[in-house]
């Protein structure tokens, strides 16, 4: 089984730089992926980490450490439109490569 | 690519009643999930097709919700005899095969068991 860890509730300023944490423990692991979700809308597809170390995509990075289960969203360059939920969500290896959710972390951004 | 398509957005339902939802997916995709979702938590995985083939279900997933991809195309998820404690965001997703291919979610169906 899989069990991801990652804060409830976040809050940053317009303009600053916010790292949203995740922890995960799996009995096999092919990657990690991170989704925004707007109120009332679908998870949005934002990144999808295999190996270990830092892709950036314009203002966000993720980064991941696959021995230490771990992984960061870095936000940079806040802007009002980012208050979202961030998922993260873990995808085992083998099989059906379903992937597991964590509970979503939401991040509000205010002036 | 139109991306997945959901219908109805939303739907009110009395206790014991029978629902239906049904998902397109994107054309070119061959698997189909369904997830639920309610406030406050993540995408909590139902059941997922591989073309016309239900190849794993949720040990969560009740004998009152069934699932159809009857020609690997668009799906149907049912839920008979609904209970208040059904009432959430149903979601479908749809991928390609590859192992690094991400999910791509549909608005999702809100369901409200009164």
């Amino acid at each position: 089984g899989q069990n991801i860890d990652q804060p409830t509730e976040m809050t940053a300023t317009e303009g600053a730089i916010v790292q949203i944490n995740c922890t995960y423990q799996t009995s096999g692991f092919n990657g990690l992926f991170w989704y925004q979700q707007h109120a009332g809308e679908a998870p949005t597809f934002l990144s999808y980490n295999v190996l270990d170390g830092l892709e950036e995509k314009g203002r966000f990075s993720s980064f991941l450490s696959r021995s230490k289960g771990y992984s960061y969203l870095l936000l940079k360059e806040l802007q009002m439109k980012d208050s979202a939920s961030y998922l993260c969500a873990v995808r085992p290896s083998g099989g059906s490569y379903i992937p597991t959710f964590g509970r979503g972390t939401s991040l509000i951004v205010h002036p | 690519d139109t991306g997945v398509s959901q219908n109805p957005r939303h739907k009110i339902t009395k206790r014991g009643q029978n629902v239906t939802f049904r998902c397109d997916p994107i054309s070119e995709h061959n698997r189909l999930y369904w997830y639920r979702q309610t406030l406050g938590q993540g995408p909590e995985f139902l059941t997922y097709f591989q073309n016309e083939a239900q190849l794993e279900k949720s040990r969560l997933l009740s004998d009152r919700f069934s699932a159809e991809r009857p020609k690997g195309s668009f799906s149907t998820l049912e839920i008979q005899r609904t209970e208040q404690g059904d009432s959430a965001m149903y979601l479908c997703a749809s991928s390609l095969t590859s192992s690094d291919s991400p999910l791509h979610f549909g608005n999702g169906t809100r369901l409200t068991v009164t």
